[in-house]
């Protein structure tokens, strides 16, 4: 079946530093993949997707690429900021789903330091 | 605007209770979802709506009635609930269910405890 696996947490950084969270997926067809943040008390919010290889999803100087020869959509940021500490879900949908199930990773939960 | 929006935001309830949780999105989406997430945990599946019908339902029990009355509102009735359904319920939507166009934007949810 269709799996997502991150990194696991949880990540502890100062501000300015860089950051990489690894996403690595097993999917049938080829699946479109998304990052989603969830900030504390809050739902999900769409950070980037990437619908086909060697696309690069991009937002907020988030970046994640699509790798299909590794599998992979690993998120990174060249300087973090206290605001954004939260949880990240890597997410995928597989290609040819006629329904649209997201299927999650189990979450990378990040703490900025000043 | 990607906006989604869930009423209640927080909801306590007596497990012989009768509640709904309602979804709202005025983006012309035909697909919506609702989602169930414990704490420190991924979202889970519960239900998927295209074109107001019900096409997947993730073997959730029948203490949860989802409801889509028209394109724009999604509705949860809860009845008789367990302590185990405490979680953060979430709903989303999406233009379609398929291909290209299934991005998947959620509401804030809303934080059911039942006791």
């Amino acid at each position: 079946g269709d799996s997502v696996t991150q990194m696991e947490g949880p990540v502890t950084l100062s501000e300015e530093a860089f950051l990489t969270i690894n996403c690595t997926y097993t999917a049938t067809g080829y699946p479109s993949l998304f990052w989603y943040v969830q900030y504390p008390g809050e739902g999900l919010q769409l950070l980037l997707k990437a619908t086909k290889a060697d696309d690069k999803g991009s937002n907020k100087g988030f970046e994640a690429t699509y790798r299909k020869e590794t599998t992979s959509f690993h998120l990174e940021k060249g300087s973090v900021q206290v605001s954004d500490s939260a949880v990240y879900f890597c997410a995928l949908i597989a290609g040819g789903t006629s329904y649209g199930k997201l299927t999650f990773g189990q979450g990378t939960i990040l703490t900025v330091h000043p | 605007d990607t906006e989604v929006t869930q009423t209640p935001k927080h909801l306590v309830m007596g497990m012989t209770n009768k509640k709904s949780l309602k979804c709202e999105q005025h983006m012309g989406h035909r697909a919506m979802y609702w989602y169930k997430q414990k704490a420190k945990k991924p979202p889970e599946l519960m239900f998927v709506y295209s074109y107001e019908k019900l096409s997947i339902n993730e073997s959730v029990p029948s203490r949860f009635s989802p409801e889509c009355p028209n394109s724009s509102l999604l509705n949860l009735h809860l009845h008789a609930l367990q302590p185990e359904d405490s979680a953060l319920y979430l709903c989303a939507s999406s233009q379609r269910t398929s291909g290209g166009l299934n991005i998947q934007y959620f509401g804030a949810g809303t934080r059911l405890s039942v006791l």
